[in-house]
C-alpha cells in the first residue's frame, strides 16, 4: 500500500499561472519535506514541517510556498512558476528530527511539473 | 565547494563484476549517513545506512572514513537490476538530508 502519495503525478501548468501540488500520507510522522528535483541534480530541499513548525531554506524562492493543514497532507503551492522551475517535485516523511540520528526518509511517487 | 560531491560516471560493468563509488562530505560535524538508490523517473528509496564499523546487506558493502570524510558502497556480483543511480546521503543534524548528485550505474549482459 502507498504509505506517500502524491497527486498529480504529471502537472503541466503555463508560465505564470499558480500551480498546487499535493502529498499525503498514512505513516503519522511528524515531519514532512518538498524537494526539487532537476535532471541529472541531486534532490534540492525546499522546506520542511515539523508538525506546524515551517523550516525555509535560505535559498528556497519566495514563489514558493507551503500549507500544512493536518498531520496526513502537505502542499506546494508555486504561485507564478517560471520555466526554470520545471522539475521533480518530491514530498518526503519522517518520524522525528530530534533523535540526534536521522530517521528514514519516504519518498512518494513525485509531481513532474512542465511550465509551458 | 559542494557539501556532497559525488562522481556522476556513469560507471558501465559487465555483469558479475564488483564496483564501487566513494562520496566525499564537506561537514566535519556530519551525524549519519546513507546511500540511497534511485531509478530512472522513480522516487529515491534507502538502500542502507553507513556505520563507522562498516556494514554489510548481502551483496552491499558500505564504509564510512570519518577522518578522510567519505564513504563508499561496494557492490559484488553485480546484477542488470542494480542500473541505477546511487546518492550518497549526509545528515548534518537539526535539517534534512543533504543529497549528492548521484553516480549512476549501468550493469551490462
Amino acid at each position: 500500500d502507498a504509505m506517500v502519495i502524491q497527486n498529480p503525478r504529471y502537472q503541466v501548468t503555463q508560465f505564470g499561472k499558480p500551480v498546487t501540488l499535493s502529498c499525503s500520507q498514512t505513516l503519522n510522522h511528524n515531519v514532512m519535506y518538498w524537494y526539487q528535483q532537476k535532471s541529472s541534480q541531486a534532490p534540492k530541499l525546499l522546506f520542511h514541517y515539523y508538525d506546524k513548525d515551517f523550516n525555509n531554506e535560505a535559498d528556497t524562492p519566495d514563489n514558493f510556498q507551503s500549507r500544512r493543514p493536518n498531520t496526513s497532507f502537505c502542499f506546494l503551492d508555486i504561485r507564478s512558476p517560471g520555466l526554470g522551475d520545471a522539475a521533480m517535485y518530491l514530498c518526503a516523511t519522517s518520524r522525528d528530527l530530534t533523535s540526534g540520528e536521522a530517521d528514514t526518509q519516504y519518498f512518494g511517487p513525485g509531481t513532474r511539473l512542465t511550465v509551458l | 565547494r559542494k557539501e556532497v560531491e559525488q562522481d556522476p560516471g556513469p560507471f558501465n560493468v559487465p555483469e558479475g563484476a564488483t564496483v564501487a563509488f566513494n562520496c566525499t562530505y564537506s561537514n566535519s560535524a556530519s551525524q549519519s549517513f546513507f546511500w540511497y538508490r534511485q531509478d530512472c523517473r522513480k522516487e529515491p528509496k534507502l538502500l542502507m545506512s553507513v556505520y563507522s564499523s562498516g556494514n554489510e546487506d548481502g551483496r552491499f558493502t558500505a564504509q564510512l572514513n570519518r577522518a578522510s570524510q567519505y564513504i563508499s558502497l561496494l557492490i559484488r556480483d553485480s546484477k542488470l537490476s542494480d542500473s541505477a543511480t546511487y546518492l550518497c546521503v549526509v545528515f548534518m543534524g537539526r535539517r534534512a538530508l543533504t543529497f549528492g548528485s548521484g553516480t549512476r550505474l549501468q550493469v551490462q549482459p
